[in-house]
């Protein structure tokens, strides 16, 4: 089935420094997305990215798309403790239901 | 915008006993998802929830197993049935797709003994 697959695994940086996760997935999408999930508990929305778009901003982060590719980016810049989450890119078919990626654990230490 | 009231919000239960979960939402939807986080992995989507007809169910998982109610477009229930270990995972309800983002309840940790 189609499935994003972060990477790295876990990423360690110190605040103030730029975080960067990537996203590969296997067929044509109708859309990306990005969540955080804080602590094992409900997912935030972050972006999301259609497949006509390259790259999309909010806030400190950025997020770009390559369809050629069939990969993804998120950086999140000016890290602070408070951005320590695990990150899923989650992609869409058509309007169908959206499937997660493994996840992106990133720990920010002050 | 959607807001999730998702509860319990964690339960300890013994293998064989059953635990429903409910979500509520703030707004009337046509759709409402269920999917399980089992510990350290992604989010796999168990069934989606359609008012006044059988919940869909993905492959791997059965009604009888993970029974869902969803009497009206703000409210549905998933139902671990017999658990055992292995159902051990976060249990999240959302809402939305179609194109568009999705909001998720607080989730409900589950641990069973």
């Amino acid at each position: 089935s189609q499935q994003g697959e972060e990477d790295p695994q876990a990423l360690s940086i110190q605040e103030g420094e730029n975080a960067t996760m990537n996203c590969s997935y296997k067929t044509s999408i109708n859309n990306l997305q990005w969540y955080r999930q804080n602590s094992g508990r409900g997912l935030v929305h972050l972006i999301l990215i259609r497949s006509n778009e390259r790259e999309k901003h909010s806030g400190r982060l950025r997020v770009t798309l390559d369809t050629s590719k069939k990969s993804s980016s998120l950086l999140i810049t000016a890290s602070r403790a408070a951005d320590t989450a695990s990150y899923f890119c989650a992609t869409e078919m058509g309007y169908s239901t959206l499937t997660f990626g493994k996840g992106t654990m990133l720990l920010v230490s002050p | 915008s959607a807001v999730i009231s998702q509860k319990p919000s964690r339960d300890i239960c013994q293998r064989g006993t059953s635990l429903t979960i409910q979500c509520q939402v703030d707004s009337q939807v046509t759709m409402m998802f269920w999917y399980r986080q089992q510990p350290g992995q992604s989010l796999t989507l168990i069934a989606t929830a359609n008012q006044g007809s059988e919940a869909t169910y993905e492959s791997g998982f059965v009604i009888d197993k993970f029974p869902i109610s969803r009497p009206n477009l703000t409210f549905s229930t998933l139902t671990v049935s017999n658990m055992s270990p292995e159902d051990s995972s976060i249990y999240l309800c959302s809402v939305g797709g179609g194109g568009e983002k999705l909001f998720f309840g607080s989730g409900t940790q589950l641990s069973v003994l």
